[in-house]
């Protein structure tokens, strides 16, 4: 069984719509979660961390975590063309190398 | 805002050539990092680095490759002999000192383009 699973996508959805990303994990000792969103060869940008189980809002995007179920999402509302990029999570235990899911690319549409 | 920085932008090279690849971390960071993007798959770590030396490595990481902080600004990945299969993506992170989860988030630079033909 693969660490961190997510589905590649590809995934369209029209502007304004609310958008859910999502990724499952094996290893329950992850203690923290991040999304990172990456646009055609570039580097991985930081987008939301989250430790443990709960949600986190930054604006338009909320994180949950939930580690019982060993499963994460990225929820983006009013999704805008320039949220187009592939979204990544990402986890590990503290101070260790992050495990990435394969990413799943998100076009939003105008 | 402060960020990674990475160079050269693209590295293009021959099979059996060594190559240095450069990272200036964030400037208060201490933890550095290297991972790698094969085309279309997973990104994937290479090794961590605190304190002058590895904290932990992967699997990838075998003796083709090495890291060095040479000056209190630079992070370099040396790759030995290059392969075929050595073309990749390859970025550094760094993150900062600290209790709990904001030491712990690692912030990526722009990457370096490495072709082996």
């Amino acid at each position: 069984q693969k660490e961190v699973e997510q589905d590649p996508g590809p995934l369209s959805v029209p502007e304004g719509a609310i958008v859910s990303l999502n990724c499952t994990y094996s290893n329950s000792a992850f203690q923290y979660f991040m999304w990172y969103r990456q646009y055609s060869r570039k580097g991985p940008e930081l987008l939301m961390y989250t430790y443990s189980s709960g949600n986190k809002e930054d604006g338009r995007f909320t994180a949950q975590v939930d580690k019982s179920s060993k499963y994460i999402s990225l929820f983006i509302r009013d999704s805008q063309p320039s949220d187009s990029a592939t979204y990544l999570c990402a986890m590990n235990q503290a101070g260790t190398a992050l495990i990435f899911g394969k990413g799943t690319t998100l076009s939003v549409s105008s | 805002e402060p960020e990674v920085t990475q160079t050269p932008s693209h590295q293009v090279t021959q099979m059996g050539q060594e190559v240095i690849l450069r990272c200036v971390p964030i400037s208060n960071h201490l933890y550095f990092y290297w991972y790698r993007q094969i085309l279309g798959q997973k990104v994937e770590f290479l090794v961590s680095f605190y304190n002058n030396e590895i904290s932990e490595k992967s699997e990838i990481f075998d003796d083709q490759f090495s890291v060095e902080r040479p000056d209190g600004s630079n992070f370099t990945l040396k790759i030995r002999s290059t392969k075929l299969e050595d073309s990749a993506m390859y970025f550094c992170a760094s993150s900062a000192p600290g209790q709990g989860a904001r030491g712990n988030e690692q912030f990526f630079g722009p990457g370096t383009r490495l072709t082996v033909l």
